[in-house]
């Protein structure tokens, strides 16, 4: 069973920091791994999609890396900003069933 | 993108009654929706996986007579919480999947449900 851990839990920095969250999880035969943010009370967006065939993917201040084996993903958000306080969600699509596991989230506060 | 929508964002019933949420995929064929729950500080735990016109497969520890899904269109998936309770409360989020979306899920923006 596919098991998804995210660290650190928590984590609050000054805005124009840069910052990596981590992500790691137990089954390396996966089809693809996503990070989403969720604001309180809200749904998720999307933010990057990595295919298992792929290392990295970047979108604007954003840019995540996929090593599967280890099992590991790394987010690293540049310059960090007041409106990137939120909690960051790494999810990872495997198994026969193509589930996405999730996993506990990192929730971010940046200070201004 | 994909959109895919839900309905009611929000819902507050009484202890005892049945509360439907719908999910509908507005601009693909959602071939197989997911529902997930999400309790307060916590991540999302898939409930069930549903295909258009079967049955819906649910986790472990997921009451299938409490929680009756329907996926009678590829557009069109419900919810429905039967004899709700307060621990039934939750933030319930669904998610698409279809043609030409391989291993990809769309997520609705969710449905808060308190039991009173």
């Amino acid at each position: 069973k596919q098991e998804v851990t995210q660290i650190p839990a928590a984590l609050s920095v000054p805005e124009g920091e840069n910052l990596v969250l981590n992500c790691s999880f137990t089954d390396s035969a996966i089809y693809n791994l996503q990070w989403f943010r969720q604001d309180p009370g809200k749904g998720l967006t999307s933010l990057l999609l990595i295919q298992s065939s792929q290392r990295e993917q970047t979108s604007g201040r954003l840019n995540a890396s996929l090593d599967k084996s280890p099992g590991r993903s790394t987010l690293y958000i540049a310059a960090s900003q007041p409106g990137d306080s939120a909690t960051y969600l790494c999810a990872v699509y495997s198994g026969s069933a193509r589930q996405l596991t999730f996993g506990s989230g990192t929730q971010l506060t940046v200070l201004p | 993108g994909a959109v895919v929508s839900q309905h009611p964002s929000w819902v507050i019933c009484k202890s005892g009654t049945s509360v439907k949420i719908e999910c509908r995929s507005l601009d693909f064929q959602a071939t197989t929706m997911f529902w997930y729950r999400q309790f307060p500080k916590q991540s999302l735990m898939l409930m069930a996986t549903s295909n258009e016109g079967s049955k819906a497969t649910y986790e472990q520890g997921v009451e299938k007579d409490k929680f009756l899904i329907n996926h009678a269109s590829l557009t069109l998936s419900t919810l429905t919480v039967t004899s709700a309770h307060p621990e039934d409360s939750s933030f319930y989020i669904c998610s698409a999947s279809g043609i030409g979306h391989y291993n990809e899920q769309f997520f609705g923006p969710g449905t808060r449900l308190t039991v009173l």
